[in-house]
């Protein structure tokens, strides 16, 4: 069964520091990869995509792919307290109907 | 852009009764949408791929004949409970395709009573 993995947290970062969320997955073929971020009561917001190995940088976020190891990071830096929310991972692999396989999500509190 | 709309965003219903849903993309026509459900602390759970013009496809466990789901245009797509039962209380969340991103609505709460 393709699945991805996240740790729940909380994982509480201070005001100002580099909040990093990490991310794995089983399903070695899968081509893209996504970072959404979902505060409490709201709907995913697309942060990020990803879709070949390294980095990629938009604004504060970097998202950084390793094909090899299997696993998908997101790095926010200057974390602020706006950014306090769950972030998902998710994954497509390459034959499905652009259905994406969900992580249970981290979630980020930064603390002032 | 990219931005995808989402009516009501929260209804309250009598049990038995059924409550329409609707999804639209403001800015794009979507060749896929997609119907998930959260419960309070829970993940994200697909119930359904919709694409235009032909039937949905629905996730193992998801009653068809409940969750109906119609996807008439590139631009719109329906869910509509049928029958709701208090059980059916969730947070119904539409997100469509464009090209390899799949951007979300704001979300339907809805409470059955």
């Amino acid at each position: 069964q393709k699945e991805v993995e996240q740790n729940s947290g909380p994982l509480s970062v201070p005001e100002g520091a580099i909040a990093s969320l990490n991310c794995t997955y089983s399903d070695r073929v899968s081509q893209s990869f996504f970072w959404y971020r979902q505060y409490s009561g709201k709907s995913p917001e697309l942060i990020m995509s990803i879709y070949s190995n390294g980095d990629k940088e938009d604004g504060r976020f970097t998202a950084q792919l390793n094909k090899a190891s299997q696993y998908v990071s997101l790095l926010i830096r200057d974390s602020q307290p706006s950014d306090s929310a769950t972030y998902l991972c998710a994954v497509r692999g390459p034959l499905s109907n652009y259905q994406l396989i969900w992580g249970a999500g981290t979630k980020l509190i930064i603390k002032p | 852009g990219a931005v995808v709309s989402q009516h009501p965003s929260w209804v309250i219903c009598k049990s038995g009764t059924s409550v329409k849903i609707e999804c639209r993309s403001l800015d794009f026509q979507a060749t896929t949408m997609f119907w998930y459900r959260q419960f309070p602390k829970q993940s994200l759970m697909l119930m359904a791929t919709s694409n235009e013009g032909s039937k949905a496809t629905y996730e193992q466990g998801v009653e068809k004949d409940k969750f109906l789901i119609n996807h008439a245009s590139l631009t719109l797509s329906t869910l509509t409970v049928t029958s709701a039962h208090p059980e059916d209380s969730s947070f119904y969340i539409c997100s469509a395709r464009t090209l390899n991103e799949q951007f979300f609505g704001p979300g339907t709460r809805l409470t059955v009573l």
